[in-house]
């Protein structure tokens, strides 16, 4: 596609349940980032894929959170047993090889309630 | 450790004035990169502009261009001649490294623009 895509673009959940949320990066970027923003937190890193590989999770804030990359495509990221405090936007950008930019998806709002 | 500081919560400005958005940042790495972001009320992420540590000149993209001032550690955005449509939150963010270990971006509390007709 044109850029990145992510679904759902909004989640409600109750607490405690598993959610998995979506990212399709821009064809032929091979990084791929998870970064989420909450009012009390603002922009945050979660996962860096190159490839299907992370080399970087430092962002993960716990290990209900796990994200994983198939086929240096599309992200998945999991988050086990919500809980309220999770509820944030969710963003997933892409960049290519040859370029720093990072190009964002339009994020997936998760409400955890 | 890296950090941005943006220490303007939120700016005024008229309709087809300029405006400067402050952006500093902290970092013992030589190479890095610069970035702004634009988040209009729809919530998406737009870049702006990018500015490498070793450009030696500022960077500009149309309206947009980042005055960067190294010894100074500063990043500001100016955006000339102003349009409503330019009415958004504007994150400064970087991205420490060049060897593929990260490439995390760190981004600072944002400002949010507001364009006055």
């Amino acid at each position: 596609g044109a850029g990145v895509s992510q679904s759902p673009s909004n989640k409600v959940t109750e607490k405690g349940k598993d959610v998995e949320l979506r990212c399709d990066p821009i064809s032929g970027h091979t990084a791929l980032y998870w970064y989420r923003q909450s009012l009390g937190q603002g922009l945050e890193f979660l996962i860096y894929f190159q490839g299907n590989s992370a080399p970087d999770k430092s962002g993960l804030p716990s290990d209900r959170f796990s994200a994983e990359r198939t086929g240096g495509s599309v992200s998945t990221l999991t988050i086990q047993r919500t809980q309220q405090e999770d509820s944030a936007v969710y963003l997933c950008a892409s960049s290519s090889p040859l370029q720093e930019t990072q190009y964002f998806g339009p994020g997936t709002r998760l409400l955890v309630l | 450790a890296q950090k941005i500081t943006q220490t303007q919560p939120g700016m005024f400005v008229q309709e087809k004035e300029a405006v400067t958005l402050d952006c500093t940042y902290d970092t013992s790495d030589p190479s890095y990169g610069l970035f702004w972001y634009k988040q209009p009320s729809s919530g998406e992420m737009i870049f702006l502009i990018y500015q490498g540590s070793y450009d030696q000149q500022n960077a500009t993209e149309g309206r947009y261009s980042l005055n960067f001032q190294k010894a100074r550690k500063s990043a500001n955005l100016v955006i000339s001649a102003s349009q409503l449509g330019d009415s958004a939150m504007y994150f400064c963010a970087m991205r420490e490294g060049i060897d593929g270990a990260t490439n995390k971006l760190i981004f600072g509390t944002g400002t949010l623009l507001a364009v006055q007709p």
